[in-house]
């Protein structure tokens, strides 16, 4: 059973719309987690890692948030725009073996004018 | 590089066929991963290098599959024998240390598919 399970599976949204995308996960003992932005046919690139004792972390337009008491994050979009289209990977690291990391399935984001 | 590189970026194999996907990481960087990423799914783990040692190989799916990184930089996944269920992206990572805590970086990939 993936250890890491993402909602919503898809989403399509306006330019300029907000959206929050959720990540729930198991690991445990929790070490850190990441926000990944995969464009299609390209590697992940990294948006956000945040350790168990932060509880929000931003870089640009991205929101990342952290409960690890509920072992809950959620990625929010601000005023989204057509180069946020893309697939968005929650990554889990394990205080055990913390280069196993866990993927979630990812949440794919389409953007439209 | 400047970034992670990865050779071929496509791959198409006949079944039985034995390839070999190249990975040159950012120079210096201490930890190399592979992952396999099947189509719309998350990447999942196959081995762990840290330098030239490889101190985790427990995601391999079988025997047909070997990885290698005899100097410590540029890193090799050979398939033996493939089959249709290797039809995967590998990825290569790479990251500074050896504590994985810290910014991972990856390649664009290699697509294999097996006819």
């Amino acid at each position: 059973k993936n250890q890491v399970e993402q909602s919503p599976q898809s989403l399509i949204i306006l330019e300029g719309k907000n959206c929050t995308l959720q990540c729930n996960y198991t690991v445990s003992p929790f070490s850190n987690l990441r926000w990944y932005k995969q464009d299609t046919g390209r590697g992940p690139v990294s948006l956000t890692i945040m350790t168990f004792s932060e509880n929000t972390k931003s870089n640009g337009r991205y929101t990342a948030t952290l409960d690890a008491d509920t072992k809950q994050s959620s990625l929010h979009i601000t005023a989204s725009q057509l180069s946020d289209s893309a697939s968005y990977i929650c990554v889990v690291s394990g205080a055990l073996n913390d280069y196993k990391l866990s993927f979630g399935a990812g949440t794919t984001v389409t953007v439209r004018a | 590089g400047a970034g992670v590189s990865q050779s071929p970026r496509y791959k198409v194999a006949k079944r039985g066929q034995d390839v070999a996907l190249r990975c040159d990481p950012i120079s210096g960087h201490v930890s190399l991963f592979w992952y396999q990423q099947a189509l719309g799914q998350g990447p999942e783990f196959l081995t762990y290098f840290q330098n030239e040692a490889q101190l985790d190989k427990s995601g391999l799916p079988s025997d047909r599959f070997f990885a290698e990184r005899p100097e410590g930089s540029v890193s090799t996944l050979k398939i033996q024998r493939t089959q249709q269920e290797d039809s995967a992206v590998y990825l290569c990572a790479s990251s500074l240390d050896g504590y994985t805590t810290g910014e991972l970086f990856f390649g664009e990939g290699s697509r294999l598919t097996v006819l």
